[in-house]
């Protein structure tokens, strides 16, 4: 398909475990984000990848969570030692980057993880 | 700095009605806008965008949303709504030009009735 690809989709864990969560973006957009959605509100930032320069992590809530880039493509979303707090939607999106218009985020159907 | 208030958390209209999902934001720089639609289980679909150009936009599945400036507001309005519209509804502020982090509202669930 040609959308934002995020897997798994569902994965539930014990407390304590590390988890790892894939995003393959849309061919040919250079941006990337991910952002966690807790059951009922709307999307927490946490980072985002531009081609090569520098992400921003700005969002990532603790260093337990991670996040890394292959160039243009894959992204891994890791987050170690995982507590129930960490139950959430993550999502992920890409887009194109314009210098003037903002070109708007095409997301995935997002990871739902459970720690038990 | 930047913010958006989605005014309404829940939204019920009759099937055939009108449907309007209110939505303020602030912003320090020149905005863009967006609207975004999640059904259950799904991620987000954009629904429209306003940048720099016509005030009235129009979007996909007869919804549209009108910028006004004065009034730092930019609302959601569809004339009929269908069943299949029932979902949560997401306005997005950003800052022109910059590719960054969106700042969402806390979404304004729309029930559908029949």
């Amino acid at each position: 398909g040609a959308g934002v690809s995020q897997s798994p989709s569902n994965k539930v864990t014990e407390k304590g475990k590390d988890v790892e969560l894939r995003c393959d973006p849309i061919s040919g957009h250079t941006a990337l984000y991910w952002y966690r959605q807790r059951l009922g509100q709307g999307l927490e930032f946490l980072i985002y990848f531009q081609g090569n320069s520098a992400p921003d992590k700005s969002g990532l809530p603790s260093d337990r969570f991670s996040a890394e880039r292959t160039g243009e493509s894959v992204s891994t979303l890791t987050i170690q030692r995982t507590q129930q707090e960490d139950s959430a939607v993550y999502l992920c999106a890409s887009s194109l980057v314009s210098g003037r218009d903002n070109q708007p985020q095409h997301f995935g159907d997002g990871t739902r993880l459970s720690i038990l | 700095a930047q913010s958006v208030t989605q005014l309404d958390s829940h939204v019920s209209v009759s099937e055939g009605t009108p449907v309007l999902l209110r939505c303020n934001y602030s912003s320090s720089y020149s905005p863009s806008l967006f609207w975004y639609v999640q059904h259950p289980n799904k991620g987000l679909q954009l629904l429209l965008k306003y940048t720099s150009a016509a005030t009235l936009v129009k979007g996909i599945n007869g919804f549209e949303a009108e910028f006004k400036k004065s009034e730092t507001s930019f609302h959601l309005t569809k004339p009929s709504a269908h069943m299949s519209d029932a979902a949560e509804y997401f306005c997005v502020v950003t800052r022109r030009g910059s590719a960054r982090q969106l700042t969402f509202g806390s979404g304004t669930q729309l029930t559908v009735l029949p």
